[in-house]
């Protein structure tokens, strides 16, 4: 399968615990999305990478949480301290930089995170 | 943030019946995609569109740009059970950001 993927699909932790996902883009794509969507919602940004550089973040993503992308390949979401209110599906997308195609974003199944 | 208003919310229809549900916003946007989500799983891509005005087809959907860039339609033709799930459009503003806005999502039943 070619697809994005991400590990953990599902993650249960206490309060206060640590968690990193990870996202393994579609191998020549070279932008990569973090997303977070809440039961009853659709997705919301939360940052965006160029290869290895993170150029946006939105004011969704909270000063905890912490993105990389260190060889412009797979990435990384971090949340240090968890608390209730992380708990979402975290959605990583991908999508190739050549014009228009750029904003087809293809997504992964996503990590489930729930904070007990 | 931009806000997507898709309507209906909740759609149950009968195996066989045409579907149509749209996505409006409040400003411009230069691109308009429309994806599936199933329980448990990522939004699954179905029609890129990135001309006002234009028509877009991929099997039995098909979309459309609107003409004012404020909104976009998907139809769904024939409806089969594996059709359920939930619809998201989203868009991409005309100020040039890289990230998609989504709907909140129109729910799909279709009863065989």
């Amino acid at each position: 399968d070619t697809g994005v993927s991400q590990n953990p699909r599902h993650k249960i932790t206490k309060r206060g615990q640590n968690v990193t996902f990870r996202c393994d883009p579609i191998s020549e794509h070279n932008r990569l999305y973090w997303y977070r969507q809440t039961l009853g919602q659709g997705p919301e940004f939360l940052t965006y990478f160029q290869n290895e550089a993170q150029l946006e973040k939105s004011r969704l993503l909270s000063d905890r949480f912490s993105a990389e992308r260190p060889k412009g390949s797979f990435s990384t979401l971090e949340i240090p301290r968890t608390e209730q209110g992380d708990s979402a599906m975290y959605l990583c997308a991908s999508s190739l930089d050549i014009g228009q195609i750029s904003n087809e974003q293809f997504f992964g199944p996503g990590t489930r995170l729930t904070v007990l | 943030g931009q806000q997507l208003n898709q309507s209906p919310q909740s759609m149950f229809i009968q195996e066989g019946e045409d579907v149509s549900m749209n996505c409006t916003s409040s400003s411009i946007f230069n691109t308009w995609l429309w994806y599936k989500q199933d329980p448990g799983e990522g939004p699954v891509l179905l029609i890129a569109l990135y001309k006002a005005g234009e028509l877009t087809s991929n099997g039995r959907l098909t979309a459309q740009f609107g003409i004012t860039r404020k909104d976009s339609f998907l139809n769904i033709s024939a409806s089969i059970p594996s059709d359920v799930g939930i619809y998201f459009c989203a868009g991409q503003p005309w100020t040039g950001a890289n990230n998609l806005f989504f709907g909140t999502g129109t729910r799909l039943t279709v009863i065989p």
